[in-house]
């Protein structure tokens, strides 16, 4: 079966620290793959995107993320934490079917310390 | 600056009401989707539209009825609701359904109580 599994409901780091949030799925075929971030009360923002070629994609507010397909992983990172990063974040898989169906992970809440 | 509008951004009504949402895109996409977020679930698709035909429906039930009249505005009426459809309604868009250039963009939502 098809799934996006965020394994941290709810990550707290401080203001300048490194941040990973993990995300493993399942996908039959080759899988696209995509990091949301959504702010309290706001629609879902595109943070990056895989689709083939250099396993490591950069995306924006200084995001990155990596593809590893021995691992079924797509972690996201940042090497430094600003308090306005403070979100919950989104996982998702699609792939070349003719639906445009994503499959999305339950989150992960972060929360910044100062 | 989001390209996908939604109206309103809540809306509070009872079971026997009858109410729609409205979803806009100004992005030239061919493609739009509805879907429900409620707490501590993920993101549900409810419905995808394409070239303003419906191309799945993910057995939602009929007390919710969308339309797309054109490739820039999606409708999501609902009437008969339940206190469980309570939830965070998402429209997004993209330039097409498949492959690499099915990145979809979301509105602000539509946040919805039903009492």
């Amino acid at each position: 079966a098809q799934s996006v599994t965020q394994p941290d409901i709810h990550i707290t780091v401080s203001e300048g620290a490194s941040l990973e949030l993990r995300c493993n799925y399942s996908y039959g075929a080759t899988p696209y793959l995509f990091w949301y971030v959504q702010s309290p009360g706001q629609g879902l923002q595109l943070l990056l995107k895989y689709f083939s070629g250099d396993t490591l994609v950069q995306g924006i507010k200084g995001f990155e993320a990596e593809f590893k397909r021995s691992q079924s992983s797509f972690n996201l990172r940042k090497p430094s934490v600003h308090w306005s990063d403070a979100a919950e974040y989104f996982c998702a898989v699609g792939g070349s079917s003719n639906t445009g169906k994503l499959i999305f992970g339950q989150g992960t809440t972060l929360q910044v310390k100062p | 600056e989001t390209g996908v509008t939604q109206t309103p951004r809540h809306l509070v009504m009872g079971m026997t009401n009858k109410k729609s949402l409205k979803c806009e895109q100004h992005l030239g996409h061919n493609a739009m989707y509805w879907y429900k977020q409620s707490a501590k679930k993920p993101l549900e698709l409810m419905f995808v539209y394409s070239l303003e035909e419906r191309v799945e429906n993910n057995s939602v039930p009929s007390r919710f009825s969308p339309e797309c009249p054109n490739s820039s505005h999606l409708f999501l009426h609902l009437h008969t609701l339940q206190p469980e459809d309570s939830a965070l309604y998402l429209c997004a868009s993209s330039q097409v359904l498949a492959g690499a250039k099915n990145i979809q963009y979301f509105g602000a939502g539509t946040r919805l109580s039903v009492l």
